[in-house]
């Protein structure tokens, strides 16, 4: 069965440094979207992206964060200057069309930022 | 706003049956999700609901009322892997709403 993969599966990283978290949808997926999930609390939506641009994005997704489809697989997660707020689980999905969400997403196993 | 509640934690016996409650109010609404969390894993998807009513699969249900902002995930002869976090989820178009997640503690 197909599956969304997502590199690093943990990544600890400084206050203020930047972290690209790497993804990599379905191969004929075409809407992809970020949740994040910090320790003990609800997943929330991030981002939706689709056609190489943001089709929607929550409140919490603010000019630190930035998306991108830098080639045909992969769909990337950047945060600018990272704060210890940001310590999560960050989850990568992928779905074939905006219908498709009938059957719910796939997530990916996720990666798990710490900032220090 | 959107606003979804479950309980946070429940205990039941394995072989047992358990009924994990959802209500939600939502500014949109496309259907209603269940989702499996273990620790430290990705939320895997169980059920959904669209229209009102029960929807079986294998030991899972799940329930819907729409006019009562209601949902309930059903599951029966209760396995010790089982224990996990229950999430419920509103879609609202392409993007899901979830609740804080009920913790099934299953016990011998």
């Amino acid at each position: 069965e197909p599956e969304v993969t997502q590199t690093p599966s943990h990544q600890v990283t400084q206050m203020g440094q930047e972290v690209i978290l790497r993804c990599v949808p379905i191969s004929n997926h075409l809407y992809f979207y970020w949740y994040r999930q910090i320790l003990g609390q609800k997943v929330e939506f991030l981002v939706s992206f689709y056609n190489n641009e943001i089709s929607e994005k929550s409140e919490i997704f603010d000019d630190q964060f930035s998306v991108e489809r830098p080639d045909g697989s992969n769909f990337t997660l950047k945060i600018r200057s990272t704060k210890l707020e940001d310590s999560a689980m960050y989850f990568c999905a992928s779905t074939l069309g905006r219908t498709h969400t009938n059957y719910g997403y796939t997530f990916g196993s996720g990666t798990r930022l710490t900032v220090v | 706003g959107q606003n979804i509640d479950q309980p946070t934690e429940m205990t039941a016996t394995e072989g047992a049956i358990v009924q994990i409650n959802c209500t939600y109010q939502t500014s949109g609404f496309n259907g209603l999700f269940w989702y499996q969390q273990h620790a430290g894993e990705a939320p895997t998807f169980l059920s959904y609901n669209v229209l009102d009513g029960l929807e079986e699969k294998g030991r899972f249900s799940s329930f819907l009322s729409r006019s009562k902002g209601y949902s309930y995930l059903l599951l029966k002869e209760l396995q010790m892997k089982d224990s996990a976090s229950y999430l419920c989820a509103v879609r609202n178009f392409n993007k899901f709403y979830f609740g804080s997640g009920t913790k099934l503690n299953v016990k011998p």
